[in-house]
């Protein structure tokens, strides 16, 4: 089965207001996530990123907050603007070191700005 | 610094035809992955390449291979094309690390 996932499908949230999107994992070992933004017609875009050994790492206008314990991952944006609408997906690397081992994706938030 | 290319953008096979996608990544980037993307079983991991060497492989059928030149640039194969491959095929790019930079993708079509 999958082992990263999301909470919500759709998320619908006012402009100007604070963004949060969910996602649970359930591969323990896994040390490294990202959160990527996918535009329609487009590739993922790169967000921000954390390790295990991090529970906050913030960037500008979004926050990525995780918890071990329960093994659960979010996204914050801040002040959601109508260029955040898009499809949000958190992503899991269960290995350590370098390369790119082939990350694990979520099926992914769409998140719409209402104006 | 240009970002991850992939061409063609656009591809329109028949079943049983076999296509080869192509993907230039970020300039000094020596890893390659590339990845499949459906609505109905979203990204899904296809290979990685590393100094011409596959590194790591996803869960697909042999029909899917890939390869990476001396300069980093990447093509996947698929052969004996079935419907089920429609889908948009993604290239993604790392110099080192888990950080990876996705191309626009390809949109291959299997009627």
């Amino acid at each position: 089965g999958e082992s990263v996932g999301l909470h919500l499908p759709t998320l619908s949230v006012q402009e100007g207001d604070n963004s949060i999107i969910n996602c649970a994992y359930s591969n323990s070992a896994s040390d490294y996530f990202i959160w990527y933004k996918q535009e329609s017609g487009k590739g993922p875009q790169f967000i921000i990123d954390i390790r295990s050994n991090m529970d906050k790492r913030q960037g500008q206008r979004v926050t990525v907050l995780l918890n071990k314990t329960v093994k659960h991952l979010s996204l914050q944006i801040a002040a959601t603007q109508p260029g955040d609408s898009a499809v949000y997906f958190c992503a899991e690397n269960p290995y350590s070191g370098g390369g790119a081992d082939g990350l694990t994706f979520g099926k992914g938030t769409h998140l719409i700005i209402q104006p | 610094k240009a970002g991850v290319t992939q061409t063609p953008r656009y591809l329109i096979k028949t079943r049983g035809q076999q296509v080869t996608l192509s993907c230039s990544p970020i300039s000094g980037h020596r890893s390659v992955s590339w990845y499949q993307q459906t609505p109905g079983q979203g990204l899904q991991f296809l290979f990685e390449y590393f100094s011409e060497t596959q590194r790591n492989k996803g869960n697909f059928p042999g029909r899917f291979s890939g390869r990476q030149f001396s300069n980093s640039r990447s093509e996947m194969n698929v052969s004996t094309l079935e419907l089920g491959d429609s889908a948009l095929y993604l290239c993604a790019s790392s110099s080192y690390g888990n950080e990876q930079y996705f191309g626009p993708g390809t949109r291959l079509t299997v009627t």
